[in-house]
């Protein structure tokens, strides 16, 4: 069956960066756009960014270009979201999502907190 | 860039009741290829969101059939015909249109 498994739960301290990954199964990884979404804890979803895993091509919204780094190891069928400059209001879930004409696959999701 | 916007954003319902959950764009979602990718996510407490209907109106492997979408342009409705105790949860419209995707702000179902 489709799945996504997500790496584990991150705890960084302010302006390090953290590097989450998430492991594709069960379909052909590069046939599919793969989205990072976030959640701050009490909060609604946001979407952090996209990647096409057959060219590599990527797209982030506005207020995370310049912090957010979105690759693929299609050796692996993984795709890695690197956040760099975290503050504390970068703690959230993050989940991973495949993307076939809606995000119809989510991973388990990785609780990062930031905290000196 | 698109902004969703859902209504209402907590809703109490009786079981076996309907409920509606309403979703405006502030553009209209229809793309270049004539599609209109608007979707709705269910986040039961604890869990990843969950597809319940994508492309407007296309109920997702699984989902029961009491789940209906409908609507176009900018105006768009979910309906859960008769409401179970499962159905507790966030629900959020999604737009994927434009080169950005982003999400409504969530409409919370609790059961009276």
């Amino acid at each position: 069956q489709v799945q996504l498994v997500q790496s584990g739960a991150e705890v960084k301290k302010p302006g390090a960066s953290v590097k989450l990954s998430c492991k594709a199964s069960g379909y052909t990884f590069i046939n599919n756009y793969m989205h990072w979404v976030r959640q701050v804890p009490g909060q609604g979803l946001e979407w952090v960014g996209m990647i096409y895993p057959r060219d590599g091509s990527t797209s982030y919204p506005q207020k995370f270009r310049g912090r957010v780094t979105m690759t693929s190891d299609t050796s692996t069928s993984t795709i890695y979201m690197e956040l760099s400059r975290l503050t504390s209001e970068d703690t959230a879930m993050y989940y991973c999502a495949r993307d076939s004409y809606a995000f119809d696959v989510w991973g388990q999701g990785t609780m990062v907190t930031v905290s000196s | 860039d698109i902004v969703m916007t859902q209504t209402p954003l907590s809703s109490l319902v009786t079981l076996g009741q309907p409920a509606s959950i309403s979703c405006r764009s502030s553009q209209s979602l229809v793309h270049s290829d004539g599609n209109t990718y608007l979707s709705w996510l269910q986040q039961r407490p604890g869990q990843p969101p969950r597809l319940l209907i994508y492309m407007v109106s296309n109920r997702f492997s699984g989902v029961p059939d009491r789940f209906s979408g409908s609507g176009a342009g900018t105006d768009f409705t979910l309906r859960i015909s008769r409401v179970e105790a499962e159905d507790v949860g966030v629900y959020y419209c999604m737009q994927a249109t434009q080169p950005t995707w982003s999400f409504g702000p969530g409409t919370k179902v609790e059961i009276k």
